[in-house]
């Protein structure tokens, strides 16, 4: 079983500022796919980001780009020039060839302006 | 084009009851996905349906049941409710393609509270 580990429970970050969220996965699988996902307050899950296992290149969307580094089984998430509406919580997950998705424990970002 | 729809929002039931939950998925997605949300647990994996098949189900409980309709609507049920059973039950839809591939859209979700 997938195992996705997100070690910070929760960051302050000043507004315009850059933060980095961190996650890591143990899998033995060679074909992934790795997602950040954000839950503000409201609870709805709002997808962010995604990076398949045979990406070169990391992947981008406007602010979000995620540090992919395989060999460490990492997958960071940076959010630049941080808006007082990042406030929220962001979850790593995983998903192979199983039909579903494991989550990390997510970290909440505070965004203080 | 309409996200992903979940009915109801918010229910309260009491132990012992029964409960079904509904959504319905993007059009064009054929896959959905069912997963249990609480403060001590964290998200956790239900089922997957899709094309009207269960493809894989988490660790739960037979009183967590669920099924898919033709049109790719999903209900999920549980039964003999119990006070651990309170949670957001949020559902995903995707697209039918590799499923490591596409994104995984949810819901609002629907706030479950069992008294």
């Amino acid at each position: 079983a997938q195992k996705i580990t997100q070690t910070q429970p929760g960051m302050f970050v000043q507004e315009k500022e850059a933060v980095t969220l961190d996650c890591t996965y143990d899998t033995s699988d060679q074909s992934y796919g790795l997602f950040w996902y954000k839950q503000p307050s409201s609870g709805e899950m709002i997808f962010l980001i995604y990076q398949g296992s045979y990406d070169e290149q990391n992947a981008t969307e406007g602010r979000y780009s995620l540090n992919f580094q395989k060999a460490r089984k990492s997958a960071n998430l940076v959010i630049s020039a941080s808006q007082l509406g990042d406030s929220a919580m962001y979850f790593c997950a995983f998903g192979s060839n199983d039909y579903k998705l494991s989550f990390g424990a997510g970290t909440t970002v505070t965004v203080r302006a | 084009k309409a996200g992903v729809t979940q009915t109801p929002r918010y229910l309260i039931k009491t132990r012992g009851q029964q409960v079904t939950l509904s959504c319905s998925p993007i059009s064009g997605h054929r896959s959905v996905s069912w997963y249990q949300q609480t403060p001590g647990q964290g998200l956790q994996f239900l089922f997957e349906y899709f094309s009207e098949t269960q493809r894989n189900k988490g660790n739960f409980p037979g009183r967590f049941s669920g099924r898919q309709f033709s049109n790719s609507r999903s209900e999920m049920n549980v039964s003999t409710l119990e006070l651990g059973d309170s949670a957001l039950y949020l559902c995903a839809s995707s697209l039918p393609t590799s499923f490591t591939y596409n994104e995984q859209f949810f819901g609002p979700g629907t706030r479950l509270t069992v008294l």
